[in-house]
C-alpha cells in the first residue's frame, strides 16, 4: 500500500522569501512521486514528477523538488515566492508497474503576504 | 474537447434522491479517472476506465456509487439513494494511457455535491 503525508494544512510566506512544502511517501515498491497545484476554481495540474530518473526534478512556475529515499521524503521548493503562487498544493504517489491511480496527500495551502 | 468538462459544476440536492455526474475528457485520451474530494482533504481514488472497460472500482464507497464510460469517451458517475457524507468534490481526471504510469492526469474543475 502506498501513502502520502503533508503535515500541517497551511504555509504563509512573505513575498520573495523561500517556499518548501513538505511531502513524506510511504510505498513498498520504488515510487513514482508527483506534485499538483489547484489555483482558486481550477482544476488541479501538474506541477512536476518523479519518475526514477534524476532525483532533483525541475518543473513548472520556478517549483523544484528532490527524491530523497533514504528519508522517504519529496519535498517541493522555490526560492522566491510570488503573489501568484498562493494554491493548494497536494503531493501523489504511484507505484511503479501500476497504472496511474495517483494516491494524495491532504494538502496544503500556500499563502503568500505582500 | 480541449480540456476535462465536468457537469454539472454545482449540484444541491436532498437526502434519499439519485444524482449523476458527467465527465467529458481529452478527446485523445484512453483512461479515465474519478477522485472524491471531501473538504480539507486530498482527492481519493474512486474508480478508473481504460477505454470502456473498467479494471478497478475499489475505491467505490459503497454499491450506491457506479460508472460507466459505454463508448469510451464520456463518462458518468451515479449516487443512488444520496447520503449526507456523500457531499464533496468529485473529480474526473484523463491521461493518454495506463500502464505507462506517467502519472500526468488532466483533471476537470470538478462537481461540487451537497447533498442536504
Amino acid at each position: 500500500a502506498q501513502s502520502v503525508t503533508q503535515l500541517g494544512s497551511h504555509v504563509s510566506v512573505s513575498e520573495g522569501a523561500l517556499v518548501l512544502l513538505r511531502c513524506n511517501y510511504s510505498s513498498s515498491v520504488p515510487p513514482y512521486l508527483f506534485w499538483y497545484v489547484q489555483y482558486p476554481n481550477q482544476g488541479l495540474q501538474l506541477l512536476l514528477k518523479y519518475t526514477s530518473a534524476a532525483t532533483l526534478v525541475k518543473g513548472i512556475n520556478g517549483f523544484e523538488a528532490e527524491f530523497k529515499k533514504s528519508e522517504t521524503s519529496f519535498h517541493l521548493t522555490k526560492p522566491s515566492a510570488h503573489m501568484s503562487d498562493a494554491a493548494e498544493y497536494f503531493c501523489a504517489v504511484s507505484e511503479t508497474g501500476a497504472n496511474s491511480k495517483l494516491t494524495f496527500g491532504k494538502g496544503i495551502t500556500l499563502s503568500v503576504r505582500p | 474537447g480541449a480540456g476535462v468538462s465536468q457537469s454539472p459544476r454545482y449540484k444541491v440536492t436532498k437526502r434519499g434522491q439519485d444524482v449523476t455526474l458527467r465527465c467529458d475528457p481529452i478527446s485523445s485520451h484512453a483512461t479515465l479517472y474519478w477522485y472524491q474530494q471531501a473538504l480539507g482533504q486530498g482527492p481519493e481514488f474512486l474508480t478508473y476506465f481504460n477505454y470502456e472497460a473498467q479494471p478497478d472500482k475499489s475505491g467505490l464507497p459503497s454499491d450506491r456509487f457506479s460508472a460507466e464510460r459505454p463508448e469510451g469517451s464520456i463518462s458518468t458517475l451515479t449516487i443512488q439513494r444520496t447520503e449526507q457524507r456523500d457531499s464533496a468534490m468529485y473529480r474526473c481526471a484523463s491521461s493518454l494511457r495506463t500502464g505507462a504510469n506517467t502519472g500526468e492526469l488532466f483533471f476537470g474543475e470538478g462537481s461540487r455535491l451537497t447533498v442536504l
